[in-house]
Parts: C-alpha cells; sequence; structure tokens
C-alpha cells in the first residue's frame, strides 16, 4: 500500500462548482496535513495547513482531517478559473522533516 | 510578500558534469530543504538542514550530493557528477523555527529544471 494515495484526475468543473479533493494514506504516525495548488512548471504554493484532525476553514478553502480513517480532504467552495491547477497534499510524521506529497489531483474549472 | 527565490530556473548540463543549484530561502526562516519532482511524478524529499548542518537526508541523496549554507543567505545543492536519471525539477523551501508553529509551513521557490544530456 503506498503511504499517500491521491487521485490524479483530472477533474472538471464548471464555474462556482463546488470542488472535493482527497487523499488516504497508510502512516498513522502522520500529524501535519498540507495542501499546495501547483502552476505548471511553478513551485507548490502552500494553500491549508492542518496539524491532526479536524477542518480548517481558509476563505473559499476549507481542509478536513479525519485521521481515524486516514483521510483528508479539501474542499474549494464557488469555484473560479484561476483555480485551475495541480492540487497536492502533503503530510509528514511528528520525529521528522520529511514531507510525503501525493501525486496531485490536476483540476479545470471552465467558465 | 518574502519568498524563496531559486537560480537558474533552467541548467542544462552533459553526463558526469557537477552543478550547482542556488536558492535564497525566506530571510528570517531556518530550516531550509531540498525536493525534486521528476516530470510526471510525486514531489520527493532530498534533504533538510538546520543549524549549518543536514538534518535529514533521503535514501535519494547520496553521496554525489552535497549542500551549503555559504553565508547568511544563500543555500546550495551540489550535485558532483550528473546522472541522466538526475533530470527533473529541483525545488528549494525554507520554513521558521522548529519551536515556532510556522515550522511546518514549508515555503517554495519556482524551481531549477536540471537538464542531463
Amino acid at each position: 500500500q503506498k503511504e499517500v494515495e491521491q487521485d490524479p484526475g483530472p477533474l472538471s468543473v464548471p464555474e462556482g462548482a463546488i470542488v472535493s479533493l482527497n487523499c488516504t494514506y497508510s502512516n498513522s504516525a502522520f500529524q501535519y496535513f498540507m495542501w499546495y495548488r501547483q502552476y505548471s512548471r511553478k513551485g507548490p504554493e502552500l494553500l491549508m495547513y492542518t496539524y491532526s484532525s479536524g477542518n480548517k476553514e481558509d476563505g473559499r478553502f476549507t481542509a478536513q482531517v479525519d485521521k481515524s480513517s486516514k483521510y483528508i480532504s479539501l474542499f474549494i467552495r464557488d469555484s473560479q478559473p484561476s483555480d485551475s491547477a495541480t492540487y497536492l497534499c502533503a503530510m509528514r510524521a511528528w520525529n521528522t522533516d520529511k514531507l510525503i506529497f501525493g501525486t496531485g489531483t490536476r483540476l479545470q474549472v471552465f467558465p | 510578500e518574502p519568498e524563496v527565490t531559486q537560480t537558474p530556473s533552467h541548467q542544462v548540463t552533459q553526463m558526469g558534469q557537477e552543478v550547482i543549484l542556488r536558492c535564497v530561502p525566506i530571510s528570517n526562516h531556518l530550516y531550509f530543504y531540498w525536493y525534486r519532482q521528476i516530470l510526471g511524478q510525486k514531489v520527493e524529499f532530498l534533504v533538510s538542514f538546520y543549524n549549518n548542518e543536514i538534518s535529514e537526508k533521503s535514501e535519494i541523496f547520496d553521496d554525489q550530493f552535497s549542500v551549503e549554507r555559504p553565508d547568511g543567505s544563500n543555500f546550495t545543492l551540489k550535485i558532483r557528477s550528473t546522472k541522466l536519471e538526475d533530470s527533473a525539477m529541483y525545488f528549494c523551501a525554507s520554513s521558521g523555527d522548529r519551536g515556532s508553529t510556522t515550522n511546518e509551513k514549508l515555503f517554495f521557490g519556482s524551481g531549477t529544471q536540471l537538464s542531463v544530456l
């Protein structure tokens, strides 16, 4: 079983839709969870950071972590064409510097 | 807004040559990292660096790789003898002090695309 699994997509939605992006993981030691957005040939840009379980909201973005199910989600409300990018989940355990990334989900929001 | 700066944006080299990739982390950050992304694959951890020494490294980071912070602002990755399989986008990242809540928030540069011919 891969440490972090993420559906690569592509996911194509109309402008204004609610987008749900997900990752599952196998390592129960993961405690720090992040979502990054990556535009083509650019570096990952940090969107959301969550420690342990729970929800976190920032504007149109909501991150959820369910440690009991080893499942994390990112919701984007009122999606915009400018949200079109690849979304990467990333996580790490408490005792390491190493971030483990998912493969990324390519999202396209069409007008 | 402060950002991580990487140079060059593209580097082409011949197999067996040495390359140095350069990064200027965010100025008040204390942790520095290199990651790489081979085309079509995941972003992979290479090395972390804190207090002028390697904090952690992956199995990818073998003896061909080294990192250095030659002055107060630059952070470099050297590949001594490049191989074809070293072709990738190399990302530098930085984060705050381990004792703060911002350590886990890594900020990435735009990357250096390394092509080994």
